[in-house]
């Protein structure tokens, strides 16, 4: 069965620190990989998105994800974190039929 | 275009009561789907629609009903309401299949409490 692991429940940085959140998936086939940001209160939205082709993928907010099929990951990356980056953020893999979501990673910012 | 609209935003029932989770989109997408968010366990899809009159079950099904008659609405129905259906109710839609280049747009939710 697809399944995708965040191993960091919770990551503080400092603001203008880098990030970098992880994420590795389970499926057998081609993935195609998301990564989606949830404020409280709010739904989600999409950052980026991997089908194919680079494996370096640009995002909005200037977020980028890389993906290595190798390790079977696709971590999410930020040269320079801003306070409003402080969210909860979801890996996903759409798997044929479903679509898995991961169990989130909570980013806080310190100033 | 609002997006992906939903109602109620925050509800309370008491166990055994049934009630209707509305959810609507006005991007004609084909696709629409609902999930539930449970601390640390992230969101999974309990029911899908691949189009008008086409509904089929996701991960977590049991105790809910969908139906979709028309291209924008798909409401999702709790017949008879547990305490373990207390969560946070998402509705998305998407032109497309989601693993194709099309991408989710998910509604603000609906915060569900069931005592």
């Amino acid at each position: 069965a697809q399944s995708v692991t965040q191993p960091d429940i919770h990551i503080t940085v400092s603001e203008g620190a880098s990030l970098e959140l992880r994420c590795n998936y389970s499926y057998g086939a081609t993935p195609y990989l998301f990564w989606y940001v949830q404020s409280p209160g709010q739904g989600l939205q999409l950052l980026l998105k991997y089908f194919s082709g680079d494996t370096l993928v640009q995002g909005i907010k200037g977020f980028e994800a890389e993906f290595k099929r190798s390790q079977s990951s696709f971590n999410l990356r930020k040269p320079s974190v801003h306070w409003s980056d402080a969210a909860e953020y979801f890996c996903a893999v759409a798997a044929g039929q479903n679509f898995v979501f991961g169990p989130g990673t909570r980013l806080s910012v310190l100033p | 275009n609002a997006g992906v609209t939903q109602t109620p935003k925050f509800q309370v029932l008491k166990t055994g009561q049934s009630m209707t989770l509305q959810c609507a989109q006005d991007m004609n997408h084909e696709y629409m789907s609902w999930y539930r968010q449970d601390p640390g366990m992230g969101l999974r899809l309990i029911h899908y629609s691949v189009g008008a009159g086409i509904t089929d079950q996701g991960e977590v099904p049991n105790g809910y009903n969908v139906s979709r008659s028309t291209t924008e609405d798909f409401p999702l129905r709790l017949l008879s309401a547990a305490p373990s259906q207390t969560s946070v109710y998402f509705c998305a839609s998407s032109y497309s299949r989601w693993g194709n280049t099309d991408t989710q747009y998910f509604g603000p939710g609906t915060r569900l409490t069931v005592l």
